[in-house]
């Protein structure tokens, strides 16, 4: 079984570029996330889909992150402008759906934002 | 609300030594709670997960751990560790069904020989 693909893996840019990070779930994996994972820390949440809806984007910044998932299989997650404090660790991760189903992580794309 | 404290970002063990990382969670729910492992430049890796069949749950590489609703505790063990064990732990909980998972701080896992 094929797992989370994601790219790029890393990724350099200057604040205020913008960048774009994309996800290739688990094929039939209706549920999918992207977090954040800042040096040090665990992953935060960003965005969770269901199918193309989203489910909860609570903690999406808004003003500068946006993500989609037209067809309800890859996404993209957007960031413009960057800035310095966007240099994180970006996981995408895919559910089959169901309270006690585990999630199964991409290998990230490491952001680094000078 | 959903939340999880590692109650030590770091841990030092001998190789061969038992290895205790602990977590303790909040819920308003009944909850789902799992163990992720992530080494250095890899992604993150299930170990083990709760899900109310069972109160002491076996993962891979020999890991365990105990769910403990008196304690609001769900503490990670193995016997005996390996170098390989060295990584990142995560403890991580999920409340409600169709929601994520909320991952705690993590804990470092150093082995030395």
């Amino acid at each position: 079984e094929a797992g989370v693909a994601q790219s790029p893996r890393y990724k350099i840019i200057e604040k205020r570029q913008s960048v774009a990070f994309w996800c290739n779930p688990i094929s039939g994996h209706a549920t999918l996330y992207w977090y954040q994972q800042i040096l040090g820390q665990g992953p935060k949440l960003l965005i969770q889909f269901q199918n193309n809806g989203v489910v909860d984007d609570s903690q999406l910044p808004k003003d500068r992150f946006s993500a989609e998932r037209l067809k309800g299989v890859d996404s993209t997650l957007k960031i413009q402008p960057a800035k310095l404090e966007d240099s994180a660790v970006y996981l995408c991760a895919s559910n089959i759906g169901g309270k006690n189903t585990e999630a199964f992580f991409g290998q990230g794309t490491r952001l680094t934002v000078v | 609300a959903q939340s999880v404290t590692q109650l030590d970002s770091h841990v030092s063990v001998s190789e061969g030594t038992p290895v205790l990382l602990r977590c303790n969670y909040s819920s308003s729910y009944s909850p789902s709670l799992f163990w992720y492992v992530q080494h250095p430049n890899k992604g993150l890796q299930l170990l083990l997960k709760y899900t109310s069949a069972a109160t002491l749950v076996k993962g891979i590489n020999g890991f365990e751990a105990e769910f403990k609703k008196s304690e609001t505790s769900f503490h990670l063990t193995k016997p005996s560790a390996h170098m390989s064990d060295a990584a990142e732990y995560f403890c991580v909980v999920r409340g409600q069904a169709g929601t994520a998972l909320i991952f705690g701080k993590g804990t470092t896992l150093s082995v030395s020989s």
